[in-house]
């Protein structure tokens, strides 16, 4: 199996412009999560999902964030507009439906200029 | 609500000596789940073992190992005979509800150095 697979791996941008994060979750997986990583805040669950549809996305710092998930292959996490206290790093995890295992993704550096 | 506590920031030791990670939580929930993950320079987080409340039995798996006491709600990870290839951040997380999501709260972290 590929692993969770997300894109961009880096991404550089400019305060005030559209940022688009994507994710694949393992196949059969039945749960992804959007997880940020900041050295002030450590690791932080921004929204999950469960079979398509989200469940919780009390962790989305505010509404120029949203997610969406499609279909049970992809999921996309968009800020707009972005903000430098956006820049992290942004991971995609999917759970094993038997195990319970969370699988992360190699997550999406963001720098917002 | 539930909490994860890593007290040690920063660990440093010799290649082959045995270091032990700390961990503490906090929960109100009778049933939840317990991980530790590991995030080498490279930035992926590498899923290490999970753990049930239900299951207190201490796990090893070669060089690792795992003491979970819910008396003293730890969860410690020891690595023995340590490697600089274990150089890596290592985060302790809990998952109150297994049926809820797996909704993973995680400990600050604890930056282990390896020297050779």
């Amino acid at each position: 199996d590929a692993g969770v697979i997300q894109s961009p791996r880096h991404e550089v941008t400019e305060m005030g412009q559209e940022v688009t994060l994507r994710c694949k979750p393992i196949s059969g997986h039945d749960y992804l999560f959007w997880y940020r990583q900041t050295m002030m805040r450590g690791l932080e669950l921004l929204i999950y999902f469960n079979n398509n549809v989200p469940i919780d996305d009390s962790g989305m710092p505010e509404d120029r964030f949203s997610a969406k998930m499609p279909n049970a292959s992809f999921s996309t996490l968009k800020i707009q507009p972005s903000e430098p206290r956006d820049s992290a790093v942004y991971f995609c995890a999917s759970r094993a439906r038997r195990t319970g295992e969370l699988f992360f993704g190699e997550g999406s550096r963001l720098t917002v200029l | 609500a539930q909490k994860v506590t890593q007290a040690q920031t920063e660990i440093s030791v010799v290649e082959k000596e045995d270091v032990t990670l700390d961990c503490v939580y906090e929960t109100r929930d009778t049933t939840y789940y317990l991980f530790w993950y590991k995030q080498p320079p490279s930035g992926e987080l590498v899923f290490l073992i999970r753990r049930n409340s239900f299951d207190e039995q201490n796990e090893i798996s070669g060089r690792y190992s795992w003491n979970f006491q819910k008396s003293t709600s730890s969860f410690n990870f020891t690595i023995t005979a340590s490697q600089v290839v274990d150089s890596a951040v290592y985060f302790c997380a809990l998952s109150e509800r297994e049926t809820s999501g797996s909704r993973l709260t995680f400990g600050e972290g604890t930056q282990l150095t390896v020297n050779p």
